[in-house]
């Protein structure tokens, strides 16, 4: 599976749009990129995932460059309880799609 | 929306004791179900594939007789620590995607995971 890069940590403003980039340099042509973000404590939640075009859904909106090397995840208007570890993940769409976490980003939304 | 049910969510036992912890797919079907393992402070680390009907994948360094796992139907998968010990205490996740997904989008759901303590 194709290595992501995130940065180990983030803070943004209640209220302002999170814009958490992730690297992807070594994704191939049948990846798609996940966003999944964990809040204390509990699983995983998915949020978003994209192959080439960019995706936005009620949770947040996915921006991928067009050479596929980097994404970001953006949550528009960003609330208290957006504070958690978000997770950038390439994986195939086809098979059993075996997800890798990487250490991810944790986001804290600030009052 | 798809769901994943894992039980129990918390549970503490002696040292020695065998743990089963259950990962149900409420609303779909799932032929592959993943296990995966967090230790504090930690990302997720898969521990291995649950295939039903036939036997599970294991990841590098993860004891297949330790973590016992069955998946004997379409919507169950369980994961049995035997004979758990202190540095087995972990917070458990299961995670399933829906078998029909692999010819559409659909992405995996994960389970709200299970908090294993061992005395």
């Amino acid at each position: 599976d194709a290595k992501t890069t995130q940065p180990p940590s983030m803070d943004c403003a209640e209220g302002r749009a999170a814009n958490l980039p992730c690297n992807h340099s070594t994704i191939s042509g049948n990846e798609y990129v996940y966003w999944y973000r964990q809040i204390h404590s509990q699983g995983p939640q998915y949020i978003i995932h994209g192959l080439k075009n960019n995706e936005t859904n009620e949770m947040a909106s996915l921006i991928i460059t067009e050479d596929r090397k980097s994404s970001t995840l953006i949550l528009p208007h960003a609330t208290l309880r957006d504070t958690a570890v978000y997770y950038c993940i390439v994986s195939p769409r086809q098979g059993a799609q075996k997800l890798v976490f990487g250490q991810g980003t944790r986001l804290t939304i600030n009052p | 929306g798809a769901v994943v049910s894992q039980h129990p969510s918390w549970v503490i036992c002696k040292s020695g004791t065998s743990v089963k912890i259950e990962c149900r797919s409420l609303d779909f079907q799932a032929t592959t179900m993943f296990w995966y393992r967090q230790f504090p402070k930690q990302s997720l680390m898969l521990m291995a594939t649950s295939n039903e009907g036939s036997k599970a994948t294991y990841e590098q360094g993860v004891e297949k007789d330790k973590f016992l796992i069955n998946h004997a139907s379409l919507t169950l998968s369980t994961l049995t620590v035997t004979s758990a010990h202190p540095e087995d205490s972990s917070f458990y996740i299961c995670s399933a995607r829906d078998h029909r997904a692999q010819y559409s989008n659909q992405p995996q759901h994960f389970g709200d995971g299970t908090r294993l303590s061992i005395l």
